[in-house]
């Protein structure tokens, strides 16, 4: 298995445009999680998907940023528009049992 | 007080020694307790899990909880400088969903 894949890999954008970063967890996982890492706040929790299903955004900072998994093989996390304090390295995990499998990241860069 | 608190080190030890990395956590009510590793630029990698108060072992790591005290630990025997990395503990509550703390950041001089 590839493991969880993420894309792209590194993004640099202008304060004001539009995001969007692309998951697609190991096959057969049935929990799906967003995570932010800065050096400031550490690993954050964003939002998580049970069998697709949107269960707590509650870590979703504001409204700008939105997330969707539209089937078992894709989600989505968008930021609309971007601002400089959204730079940080975003994870995907997908989920089986006990064990978290964390995706490569994508360090988003907004200037 | 944060959910989850490590001591951000760095800490040093010489290899072949043994590694003693601490958490503690606020939330009585927490179920699973798990350590990660991250090496630098990149991603988490679960090293292991526990559950149950006591002590875990798998090869050269062990694990240890305390629930009474609220306090997770993690030991590396025979430190390698490949262990170098940060390691981070995250907390489980009924909600499915891993509290991470800081990070310790683990140094294994040769």
């Amino acid at each position: 298995d590839a493991g969880v894949i993420q894309s792209p890999r590194h993004e640099v954008t202008e304060m004001g445009q539009e995001v969007t970063l692309r998951c697609k967890p190991i096959s057969g996982h049935d929990y799906l999680f967003w995570y932010r890492q800065t050096m400031m706040r550490g690993l954050e929790l964003l939002i998580y998907f049970n069998n697709n299903v949107p269960i707590d955004d509650s870590g979703m900072p504001e409204d700008r940023f939105s997330a969707k998994m539209p089937n078992a093989s894709f989600s989505t996390l968008k930021i609309q528009p971007s601002e400089p304090r959204d730079s940080a390295v975003y994870f995907c995990a997908s989920r089986l049992g006990e064990t978290q499998y964390f995706g490569p990241g994508t360090r988003l860069l907004v200037l | 007080q944060k959910e989850v608190e490590q001591n951000s080190g760095p800490l040093s030890v010489p290899e072949g020694a043994i590694a003693s990395l601490n958490c503690t956590y606020s939330d009585r009510g927490s179920q699973s307790f798990f350590w990660y590793r991250q090496y630098s630029g990149k991603s988490p990698e679960l090293i292991m899990f526990i559950y149950s108060n006591g002590d875990k072992e798998d090869g050269r790591f062990t694990a240890q909880l305390n629930k009474a005290s609220q306090y997770v630990s993690l030991l590396i025997r025979d430190s390698q400088p490949s262990d170098s990395a940060t390691y981070l503990c995250a907390v489980a509550s009924w909600a499915q969903k891993l509290v991470f703390g800081q990070g310790t950041r683990l140094t294994i001089n040769p």
